[in-house]
C-alpha cells in the first residue's frame, strides 16, 4: 500500500523561508496526482492553503507557494511569520475518488 | 457565507453505531461533492469518505469502507456518516468538507470544512 509521506517536523526561523515536501513510499508526485495542502492549528479545522499543485486558495498571502521539486510536491513558506507555527498536510488525488493525506509536518517558528 | 456544522458525535460503546450529520447552508449543496475527513486525538488527519452532489457515487478509504456509509439529503442540505460496528480506534474528530475538483470532476480537493464532531468509542 503507497504511503504519502512528509517531515514529522521542521523549523524555520521568522522571516527564513522553507519547504516542506510530500512525497510517496513508491513512485513519484507529479501534477498528476493534484497535490493539495492545508495549514491546522490545534483544535481547529483545517484551512486550504493551496490545490492543483500551486493554486493559491482565495485570501491565502502570496507567501505560500506550491510546486513540485523533483518527484515530490512542495510547499514553500517565504518571509515565515510567528503565526506559521502550524500543523501542515498534504493530500493527494490516487483517482477513483480516493484522496489520502499525508501525515503531517509539525512546524516551528523559532 | 458558507456555513458547514456536524453534529451527532458521542461516546458509543465497542461495537455500537453513531449516524454523524453535518449541515451545509451558504451554497447549492446539491451541486457539490462532500467529503469526510477525521483525526484521532493528537494524530494527523485522514480522508474517510466522498458522495458526489447527487449522492449517486460514494467512495470509502480502505480502513472504513464495509462499516461506514455516507449518504445524504438535498432537501434538506445535510451530509450523513453512519458508522457501524465502532472500535477503539475510530475515536476520531469528524470533520465534514465541501469537495471541489481541481480538473473536471477529479483532482478532489476540500475547500470549505466544518469545525468538527468528537466520536469517543470506550467501554
Amino acid at each position: 500500500q503507497t504511503v504519502v509521506t512528509q517531515e514529522p517536523s521542521f523549523s524555520v526561523s521568522p522571516g527564513g523561508t522553507v519547504t516542506l515536501t510530500c512525497g510517496l513510499t513508491s513512485g513519484s508526485v507529479s501534477t498528476s496526482f493534484y497535490p493539495s495542502w492545508y495549514q491546522q492549528t490545534p483544535g481547529q479545522a483545517p484551512h486550504t492553503l493551496i490545490y492543483n499543485t500551486n493554486i493559491r486558495s482565495s485570501g491565502v498571502p502570496d507567501r505560500f507557494s506550491g510546486s513540485i521539486l523533483g518527484n515530490k510536491a512542495a510547499l514553500t513558506i517565504t518571509g515565515a511569520q510567528a503565526d506559521d507555527e502550524s500543523d501542515y498536510y498534504c493530500v493527494l488525488y490516487m483517482g477513483g475518488g480516493i484522496s489520502v493525506f499525508g501525515g503531517g509536518t509539525k512546524l516551528t517558528v523559532l | 457565507e458558507v456555513q458547514l456544522v456536524e453534529s451527532g458525535g458521542g461516546l458509543v460503546q465497542p461495537g455500537g453505531s453513531l449516524r454523524l450529520s453535518c449541515a451545509a447552508s451558504g451554497f447549492t449543496f446539491s451541486s457539490d461533492a462532500m467529503s469526510w475527513v477525521r483525526q484521532a486525538p493528537g494524530e494527523g488527519l485522514e480522508w474517510v469518505s466522498v458522495i458526489s452532489g447527487s449522492g449517486a457515487d460514494t467512495y470509502y478509504a480502505d480502513s472504513v469502507r464495509g462499516r461506514f456509509a455516507v449518504s445524504r439529503d438535498n432537501s434538506k442540505n445535510t451530509l450523513y456518516l453512519q458508522i457501524n460496528g465502532l472500535r477503539a480506534d475510530d475515536t476520531a474528530v469528524y470533520f465534514c468538507a465541501r469537495v471541489r475538483y481541481s480538473s473536471g470532476y477529479s483532482g478532489d480537493y476540500f475547500d470549505y470544512w466544518g469545525q468538527g464532531t468528537l466520536v469517543t468509542v470506550s467501554s
